[in-house]
């Protein structure tokens, strides 16, 4: 079963902030939010993760709704490197349980 | 650059050959992964690897067999492969124990079984 669902496809346009949603609406109270990205041909790469409050770092924002059901990865000032898939991703944080689920992920395409 | 070195970047191997992936991280983690990646699939957790000792086998068939002789280093050998093998395989690494923390994914081998 698929924890999370996110829309096949977005684009955005260079410069502006990029919007990524992700439902989660059956995620358990202990599971956090994670998003990685993977740029083509490359390995995913680490963005953010969160409990249950926003969190910012120097790559994006994450911003969970109150009841935790669903996320949004906002990256503030879209460039063409950021073009790639994103994934969203809920786990556990448990002791030696290190499975990580993707899914298909969203691809972004930021456009000139 | 994550830290996280994988060699060869690309593979070309027959059924019978056997061959072996390498992956090294110079992060300090005590967790270390590996993933496979098809064409227009999701990522597939094969094995983990927590303080050297096998914690997962994500029912991967013996043609794959992992070995982590130390923290930093891991390998995946490869016999008899199957041309349906064909994809990326991709090295991770995390701190230990909890799974909060954040996997590195290294660059990637690209397979091609012939």
């Amino acid at each position: 079963d698929a924890k999370t669902t996110q829309p096949t496809s977005m684009d955005c346009a260079e410069g502006r902030a990029a919007n990524l949603p992700c439902n989660h609406s059956t995620i358990s109270g202990n599971e956090y939010v994670y998003w990685y990205r993977q740029i083509h041909s490359q390995g995913p790469q680490y963005i953010i993760h969160g409990l249950k409050n926003n969190e910012t770092n120097e790559m994006a924002s994450l911003i969970i709704t109150e009841d935790r059901k669903s996320s949004t990865l906002i990256l503030p000032h879209a460039t063409l490197r950021d073009t790639a898939v994103y994934y969203c991703i809920v786990r556990p944080q448990t002791y030696n349980n290190n499975d990580m689920r993707f899914g298909a992920g969203t691809r972004l395409t930021v456009k000139p | 650059e994550t830290g996280v070195t994988q060699t060869p970047r690309h593979l070309v191997m027959g059924m019978t050959n056997k061959k072996s992936l390498k992956c090294e991280q110079h992060l300090g983690h005590n967790a270390m992964y590996w993933y496979k990646q098809s064409a227009k699939k999701p990522l597939e957790l094969m094995f983990v690897y927590n303080f050297k000792e096998q914690t997962e086998n994500n029912s991967v068939p013996s043609r794959f067999s992992p070995e982590c002789p130390n923290s930093s280093h891991l390998f995946l050998h490869l016999h008899t492969l199957q041309p349906e093998d064909s994809a990326l395989y991709l090295c991770a690494s995390s701190q230990a124990p909890l799974s909060s923390y954040e996997q590195y994914f290294g660059p990637g081998t690209r397979l091609t079984v012939t």
